[in-house]
């Protein structure tokens, strides 16, 4: 089955400074990407998400790349505020095939520091 | 749309008893999906379903643990016995396949923080 790697597993970045996590996953046959971002006691929510037909997408302060060569894909947060600091999960999922079953990575804990 | 509802919210039960889970997916949603969330495991799929069927269930960590989705709008997860290692936050989370293979991402409920005494 399908494993996704997630690095680093903690992040502390000043305010201002940009952030990126790394997630690599196993499947090649993977084709869709979310991100997800969840605060201390909340529940996890979509952030952005790519498909395997473009290689990046970005939504204001985010964007995710993926290279399908290296199976790999990234999140970047740029101008880092205090409202980001989370843990992020990525996940990979090969829809229709396995449905919408999402494999998740072990998260980043994001600390944007003021 | 009021989004994935879970109940309870927080549930505090001695070791032993028996614990029910409840979830109402997003309506229209074909996809349901149950969690658990440690902080060891971090976030680990239990069970999911298709149209109410139960596809998967390779997460569900013992006998103990067992999931029904009667109706398309109403899941349950019930664990007896109940044990303290059982002691997490479980999500519930559904999504929509669509049409011509098209899909919609997990939305996930906002939780129930389980503790078992």
């Amino acid at each position: 089955g399908e494993n996704v790697e997630q690095h680093p597993s903690t992040l502390s970045v000043q305010e201002g400074d940009s952030a990126v996590i790394k997630c690599t996953y196993s499947d090649s046959a993977s084709n869709y990407f979310p991100w997800y971002k969840q605060e201390l006691g909340k529940r996890p929510q979509l952030i952005i998400d790519i498909r395997s037909n473009v290689g990046e997408k970005k939504d204001q302060r985010i964007a995710v790349t993926l290279n399908k060569t290296a199976k790999h894909f990234s999140l970047h947060i740029t101008e880092t505020q205090p409202e980001d600091s989370a843990v992020y999960f990525c996940a990979a999922s090969r829809p229709p095939a396995a449905g919408n079953k999402l494999t998740f990575g072990g998260g980043t804990r994001v600390l944007v520091k003021p | 749309d009021a989004g994935v509802i879970q109940s309870p919210r927080h549930e505090v039960t001695e070791m032993g008893q028996e614990v029910t889970l409840r979830c109402k997916p997003i309506s229209g949603h074909d996809y349901l999906f149950w969690y658990r969330q440690t902080m060891m495991r971090g976030l680990e799929l239990l069970i999911y379903f298709n149209n109410n069927v139960p596809i998967d269930d390779s997460g569900m960590p013992e006998d103990r643990f067992s999931a029904k989705m009667p109706n398309a709008s109403f899941s349950t997860l019930k664990i007896q016995p109940s044990e303290p290692r059982d002691s997490a936050v479980y999500f519930c989370a559904s999504s929509l396949f669509g049409v011509g293979g098209r899909y919609q991402p997990q939305h996930f409920g906002d939780g129930t923080r389980l503790s078992i005494l």
